[in-house]
């Protein structure tokens, strides 16, 4: 069971560089969601996708975009990159609700710096 | 005020203590809570969720008062491996699935 499985696990980036962070999932699970969490902080929701084709901002959207490829797959782009996105980032699927979030399950985490 | 709010600790306890951890959270709309747990360098993992009743997996008793806007985590007989970092989360309100996070709490169960 791979579960939610998060593309590099590493990276080192130089300001204004581009890439894209990428997370599938194999449980069939409608929502997606990614998020960054720096010391102190906690994790803050960046964006989500609520079921195929659709995306949403979160708390923290400036900066990211991103696309929901199909059922499975959820990637997030960093355009122009920033040292202030130096983070580690989690990408996360739960499933239908059924009047009650469903709890979300988290990939390792992609540890991001920027220089 | 922040959405979420944990006692960032650490706790530090021997093992077989009981320890708790409260956590208030601030929308009062919100209808799904949970206690996450995350060790050093890891991701969050789920450890409950919380029910208007109570509930109770093993070692561990979770309780939400949404008078008072807060959810409480109760460890019994804490082992070694019980040391992380404790996440309190909720969602942001009725059928919204985005989820708030707390900072968490850290607990050091010490031999």
């Amino acid at each position: 069971n791979a579960g939610v499985t998060q593309t590099p696990k590493f990276q080192v980036l130089k300001t204004g560089q581009s890439m894209t962070l990428q997370c599938a999932q194999d449980m069939n699970h409608n929502s997606m969601y990614w998020y960054r969490q720096d010391p102190g902080m906690g994790l803050r929701l960046i964006y989500y996708s609520a079921s195929e084709g659709t995306t949403d901002k979160g708390e923290v959207p400036n900066g990211y975009n991103v696309s929901r490829l199909n059922k499975r797959e959820f990637s997030l782009r960093l355009e122009s990159a920033a040292p202030s996105q130096t983070s580690v980032y989690f990408c996360a699927s739960s499933g239908q609700d059924r009047g009650s979030n469903q709890p979300q399950h988290f990939g390792d985490g992609t540890r991001l710096s920027i220089l | 005020r922040k959405e979420v709010e944990q006692d960032p600790g650490p706790f530090n306890v021997p093992e077989g203590a009981t320890v708790a951890f409260n956590c208030t959270y601030s929308n009062s709309a919100s209808q799904s809570f949970f206690w996450y747990r995350q060790d050093c360098r890891k991701e969050p993992k789920l450890l409950m969720s919380v029910y208007s009743s109570g509930n109770e997996d093993g070692r561990f008793t979770a309780q939400l008062n949404r008078a008072s806007q807060y959810i409480s985590l109760l460890i019994r007989d804490s082992k070694l491996s019980d040391s992380a970092t404790y996440l309190c989360v909720v969602n942001k309100g009725t059928g919204r699935r985005a989820l708030t996070f707390g900072s968490g709490t850290r607990l050091q169960v010490q031999p």
